[in-house]
């Protein structure tokens, strides 16, 4: 079975800092891992996805993420935060056999203070 | 693209009503998956459908959910009668079989808000 760790459902940081959400994995075979955000009342929306490809993912929003097998990690970074980052981020991984469930893991809120 | 379409956005209702919620997917997209997300529980799969065919409903809760396909552009998920632990988002998604660069990737819609009183 699968399964996803996300440490701190609650980081705070000032605008203009590094963001880390750390993310760890648990999977019987090589995992394909996102990262979706979640804004207020909104939908899921993809920021990257690691699908056996490079380990280190540029997404969206100046966001990227690096695969590191021996560590089961699969961390969310961003250089400086934006007042606009603020949002629920949720890591998920999925069986690399294609189109199967996401299992989540149960979500990072980012708040960003000015 | 429109992307997913649900409706309705917002739905309140009492104890013991009939609650169907709707999903348009992606035109094109082989896959429908609907997901719940509970404060306690987090995101979790209800049920997903390959070719309106479903293919794992393990996630149900219990027999008061169904959920079908009739066809490749819309999906239904209801609940009879509905309890107030259902009160929940819920959300569909989409994705294509294979091609492209979105393979494997899933596009959600924006929701649906259920209020059971």
């Amino acid at each position: 079975a699968q399964s996803v760790t996300q440490l701190g459902s609650h980081v705070s940081v000032s605008e203009g800092a590094l963001v880390l959400l750390r993310c760890n994995y648990s999977s019987s075979v090589p995992p394909y891992l996102f990262w979706y955000v979640q804004y207020p009342n909104q939908g899921l929306q993809l920021l990257l996805k690691y699908t056996s490809a490079a380990t280190l993912v540029k997404g969206i929003n100046g966001f990227e993420a690096e695969f590191k097998k021996s560590e089961t990690s699969f961390h969310l970074t961003k250089p400086s935060a934006h007042m606009s980052d603020a949002a629920e981020y949720f890591c998920a991984v999925s069986s690399p056999s294609g189109n199967t469930p996401l299992v989540f893991g149960k979500g990072t809120r980012l708040s960003v203070i000015a | 693209d429109a992307g997913v379409i649900q409706s309705p956005r917002h739905e309140v209702t009492e104890m013991g009503q009939e609650v169907t919620l709707r999903c348009k997917p992606i035109s094109g997209h082989d896959y429908l998956f609907w997901y719940r997300q509970t404060m306690m529980r987090g995101l979790e799969l209800l049920i997903y459908f390959n070719n309106n065919v479903p293919i794992d409903d393990s996630g149900m809760p219990e027999d008061r959910f169904s959920a079908k396909m009739p066809n490749a552009s819309f999906s239904t998920l209801k609940i009879q009668p509905s309890e107030p632990r259902d009160s929940a988002v819920y959300f569909c998604a989409s994705s294509r079989e294979r091609g492209g660069s979105s393979y494997n990737e899933q596009f959600f819609g924006p929701g649906t808000r259920l209020t059971v009183l």
